[in-house]
């Protein structure tokens, strides 16, 4: 396994506002991907960011709402932009370290008012 | 469209007995299947995972069985434990083109474990 971690832990935040989430992982891996899992829900997957290419988003999701950086193989970041309550979710980043087997970090909890 | 589901949203044992978890898969062209265990305020814990061409795989206090015939995947868990309390999920991992892979989450099923 890998040390996944995810700053914020959690946040409050207002309407119209943007927040970036960031993802550090202790070694260095080629698939990092972001969900989202809204309260008492499942896990739904945002989009795949690969180092060096743009990022692949899932039906539903789209760059301008949700961009995403993935600037070196330990790293990615996740802004959730112009927020609405809507948006109150927790979301999680998660690393492949091997074929097919995704490793999660603990969650950004954010509560928009 | 394809999706993974659980027969149980909540189970309740006792501490001590055996906890069977299930899941019934519509995608046959899934090649990996993992169970996640989420405890509460935390992300989800990989606990273990199953080749589609596997019938049964063992872990510690673990066992994974896919039948494959009626697409269902279970996860039992012996002894149950008070730290086993957490909500389940399965998921099946499929490629996505090329080489990557892409993970579908079912809708987790809450284990209580009661001392």
């Amino acid at each position: 396994s890998a040390v996944i971690s995810q700053k914020p832990s959690r946040d409050i935040c207002q309407r119209g506002t943007s927040l970036t989430i960031q993802c550090q992982v202790d070694s260095q891996v080629t698939m990092m991907f972001w969900y989202r899992q809204q309260p008492g829900q499942s896990l739904t997957l945002i989009a795949t960011a690969n180092q060096g290419s743009e990022a692949t988003y899932e039906s539903g999701f789209v760059i301008d709402k949700f961009p995403i950086s993935r600037p070196n193989l330990t790293f990615s970041t996740l802004t959730v932009s112009n927020m609405s309550p809507e948006d109150s979710s927790i979301y999680l980043c998660s690393v492949e370290l091997t074929v097919a087997t995704q490793y999660f970090g603990p969650g950004t909890r954010l509560l928009v008012l | 469209g394809e999706s993974v589901g659980l027969h149980l949203p909540t189970l309740s044992v006792q501490e001590g007995d055996n906890s069977i978890i299930n899941c019934a898969y519509s995608n046959s062209a899934s090649d990996y299947f993992i169970w996640y265990k989420q405890e509460s305020g935390k992300g989800p814990q990989f606990i273990i995972d199953i080749r589609s061409n596997m019938d049964k795989r063992q872990g510690q206090r673990v066992t994974v069985l896919l039948n494959k015939t009626v697409k269902h995947l279970s996860l039992q868990i012996a002894a149950t434990q008070p730290g086993d309390s957490a909500v389940y999920f399965c998921a099946e991992n499929m490629r996505s083109g090329g080489s990557n892979y892409k993970l579908t989450f079912g809708k987790g099923t809450l284990l209580t474990v009661n001392p």
